[in-house]
Parts: C-alpha cells; structure tokens; sequence
C-alpha cells in the first residue's frame, strides 16, 4: 500500500509569488488534513476534508492559503502572494474514517520564501 | 486551551541505556494520545497511541509509553537504546479530528 506522497519536496520561491502544494492521501482515507511547521516549532494544523468537504478550516491563517480536494482524492494548498512568514515545511496527511485515530503523514513539501 | 508540552529540546542517551522521552498534555476530557518519529529528510512516522485500556502501550521499533492521568503525562520510553533511534520525537493529543503536537524533542543516541 503506498503511503501518502507529496509534491514538490522542495519549493523556492520570491515574496509574492504563488506556489502550489499537492497532496495524495493513502487510497481509500476519507480524511485528509494539512499542517505546517515553521522555523522548528510545533506542527500546527491548517485544516481537515472529509471527502472533498472542507470539515475544519480553523487553522488557516489567512485568506492567502486556499486548499481544494476536487473528487475527494488528492488535494491542493495554494499559497497566494507568499510571504517570508510563510516558509516552514508543510504536511499532509491522510486517515480512515473507521480507523484507529492514527493519521498517516507525508514527507512535506520544505517552502522557502525569499 | 489544549496543549501539549515536552519540556526538553533535546535527549542525550548512550546506546544500550534506557531512554525517556517527556510529554505532557492539557487536554478536557479523556485524551487519545500519541507519539510520532520523524527520521531525517523523512515524513512524520506513526510510533504508538493511547485511546483507553491499558495505561502501558506498545508500538514500533521496541517503544513503549505509559500514560498517568493523575500527572497528565505519556513518556515514551525504551528500555535499550540503539544509535538508530537518533531521530525527532513529536508527542500529540487528538482534539476532535485535528492533532495537537508539542514542539519535538530531539533524541541523540551516542555509540
């Protein structure tokens, strides 16, 4: 069973540009969420789906981060205008609904704005 | 607030030596707990989980945790450490269907 993959590992961009992480979840999971850690600090989450719903948004910190998961597969976050504030590794991760409670995690995507 | 703390940034043990990892949690509730492991240059790595039953839990690669609600803590621990263990420990409480992660421990295992 492959695990949950996530695109681009690596991401340098300049202040101001846009920049797009992709996530797909474990096959099968429901729930997909997104968090971020930055300049070595807790994990934090940014939001959860369930399917392609967006369940708890909470998280995200401002209009500029805009996730979607079309067909309740893989998702997207987008970042738009990044800020310096913004670097930090972003994850993803994906769980079952009649799971354990564990929830399965990608590599990252490691942004760097400058 | 919920919230989760490990109290030490770093953890320095000798290979063959029992090491202990710290957490503690403020949580309403009974808290469903866990432990993650990130190895360099990889992703966050499920370890073991509290939810209810018994208090000592077991997970992967020898790791135990023992959770103490009268201290509201859930210390990782094993008994004999291996070079390979060197690696970043998260230690997390579920709040609804989100994780709350303390802010990891790196443990260091000497040879």
């Amino acid at each position: 069973e492959a695990g949950v993959t996530q695109f681009p590992s690596h991401s340098v961009i300049e202040k101001g540009q846009t920049v797009t992480l992709r996530c797909d979840p474990i096959s099968g999971h429901d729930n997909l969420y997104w968090y971020r850690r930055v300049m070595g600090k807790e994990i934090k989450f940014l939001l959860h789906f369930v399917k392609e719903s967006k369940q708890d948004e909470s998280g995200m910190p401002n209009n500029r981060f805009l996730a979607e998961r079309t067909g309740g597969t893989y998702s997207t976050l987008k970042v738009q205008p990044a800020e310096l504030e913004d670097s930090g590794v972003y994850f993803c991760a994906s769980s079952h609904t009649r799971g354990g409670y564990e929830q399965y995690f990608g590599p990252g995507t490691r942004l760097t704005v400058t | 607030a919920q919230s989760v703390a490990q109290p030490e940034d770093q953890v320095n043990v000798a290979e063959g030596n029992p090491l202990t990892v710290k957490c503690t949690y403020s949580v309403s509730g009974n808290p469903y707990l866990f432990w993650y492991v990130q190895y360099p240059n990889r992703g966050l790595q499920f370890l073991l989980k509290y939810i209810t039953g018994d208090n000592l839990v077991k997970g992967s690669y020898g790791f135990e945790a023992e959770f103490n609600k009268s201290q509201t803590s859930f210390h990782l621990k094993k008994p004999s450490a291996l070079v390979s263990d060197s690696a970043l420990y998260f230690c997390a409480v579920r709040l609804t269907d989100k994780l709350i992660f303390g802010t990891g421990t790196r443990l260091q295992v000497f040879p």
